[in-house]
């Protein structure tokens, strides 16, 4: 069973700084997705990274894909208030999307 | 062109109930599939069809819960019986008839049992 797991789970982190939020998943696959949702709403797509070593950037954020690891990153860069939401990574699971726990990132001042 | 729409956004009914949950798929999309989202945690897969048929099922509940995706109309996520355990967020998603397409999702239909 493909089984998906992100860390942190919750995250704060002051304006301006750099962290990374990691996926990891169970069973080969070579497709993942990163989706954003806010409080009370649907999720946006954000990111679909199709093969090793694939890296995509949007703004301030920046994700990458090692099939081998089975690992995907997220990265943020100076991050921003408007950058807090919940970031969700989703591996393709045949015909279905198997989502991570999720990440709450707050951004204070 | 208009996204994936669901209706209703809220719904809210009494525990033995039904629960009736509609899906639009953007247009041009033939492949419909429903999540639920339990409070705090993530999306887990429940449905998969294509028009008049259901491809994958394996994350539905066995009983009291069915989905549908006619020929006309959009796809409805029944839900019979309903109990507090079914109040969730529903999504719903669609993909283009290629195989393996990114999945976009409607706003989602909040369920809340009394």
């Amino acid at each position: 069973e493909l089984k998906v797991e992100q860390n942190p789970l919750f995250l704060s982190m002051q304006e301006g700084k750099n962290y990374t939020i990691y996926c990891n998943y169970s069973t080969t696959s070579d497709r993942l997705y990163w989706y954003r949702q806010d409080p009370g709403k649907s999720l946006e797509s954000l990111f679909v990274l199709l093969s090793n070593g694939a890296v995509k950037q949007e703004g301030r954020l920046m994700a990458s894909l090692d099939t081998k690891a089975r690992l995907s990153t997220l990265h943020i860069t100076a991050a921003v208030h408007d950058l807090s939401a919940t970031y969700f990574c989703a591996v393709d699971g045949t015909d279905k999307l198997i989502f991570g726990t999720g990440t709450r990132l707050q951004v204070f001042p | 062109n208009a996204g994936v729409m669901q209706n209703p956004r809220h719904l809210v009914r009494r525990r033995g109930q039904e629960a009736r949950l509609r899906c639009s798929p953007m247009k041009g999309h033939s492949h419909v599939y429903w999540y639920r989202q339990l409070p705090e945690e993530g999306l887990k897969f429940m449905v998969y069809l294509q028009k008049e048929n259901i491809i994958d099922e394996s994350g539905m509940p066995k009983e009291r819960f069915s989905a549908e995706f006619p020929k006309e109309g959009p796809s409805i996520l029944r839900i019979q019986q309903v109990v507090r355990g079914d109040s969730a967020a529903y999504f719903c998603a669609s993909s283009p008839p290629a195989p393996r397409e990114t999945q976009y999702f409607g706003p989602g239909t909040r369920l809340l049992v009394l």
